[in-house]
């Protein structure tokens, strides 16, 4: 079966710092796409960056990159110069033909 | 563009009263359908699917009923809730299985049940 981890329940970074979310995934399938998500205190999701599974290149999206690790299905979220904006719940998102996430990860930004 | 609508927004209902809570997407055709619970402070469980009018596929047995009427409607029920059934209720579609379009998602239903 297919599952999502993430290990980190809470995670803390400086203003204008950099951090790191990690996901690990488990599947069988060769063909998929990994996708991040951010749910503000708002509760609306809200897609952050997409990745698909054939490409090696990771994704980029402004201040938000991945490091897609196919041979050990990691898909680690990095956001750069955190901004206060950026605190909220992000979910890691498995699909090849329905969605599984992740339990989530609540980043808190320290001003 | 496309848009998506989820209401209501807040309920609160008596253990063993019966829901309702609806969905609809605008702006796109044949679009697949999702019921999602998010328990607090917990990740998003799937709870029903859908591909089409009337094919509904259900990930977790449970108290909960969906259906999809028409195209672009997708509602979730219960005929008796449970105190377990409290949570929050997000609606969400996408284009189309196996690709790498992201689903979209309404702005949730907070259910309380007393």
């Amino acid at each position: 079966a297919q599952t999502v981890t993430q290990s980190q329940p809470e995670m803390s970074v400086q203003e204008a710092e950099t951090v790191t979310l990690s996901c690990t995934y488990d599947t069988s399938e060769s063909d998929y796409y990994l996708f991040w998500y951010k749910q503000p205190p708002s509760r609306q999701m809200i897609l952050v960056i997409r990745q698909e599974a054939y490409k090696q290149q990771n994704a980029t999206e402004n201040r938000f990159s991945v490091n897609f690790q196919k041979a050990a299905k990691s898909f680690s979220l990095k956001i750069s110069d955190s901004q206060l904006g950026d605190a909220a719940m992000y979910f890691c998102a498995y699909t090849t033909y329905k969605y599984i996430f992740g339990t989530g990860t609540r980043l808190k930004v320290l001003a | 563009s496309q848009t998506i609508h989820q209401w209501p927004a807040t309920l609160v209902q008596p253990v063993g009263s019966p829901l309702s809570l609806e969905c609809t997407v605008e702006g796109t055709s044949n679009p697949n359908l999702y019921w999602y619970r998010q328990a607090a402070g917990r990740g998003l469980q799937l709870l029903f699917y859908s591909v089409g009018i009337g094919q509904i596929s259900s990930e977790v047995p449970q108290n909960l009923s969906a259906s999809r009427p028409q195209d672009r409607q997708f509602i979730l029920s219960s005929k008796k809730l449970l105190l377990s059934d409290s949570g929050f209720y997000l609606c969400a579609w996408s284009p189309e299985l196996g690709t790498n379009q992201p689903q979209h998602f309404g702005d949730g239903t907070r259910l309380s049940i007393l």
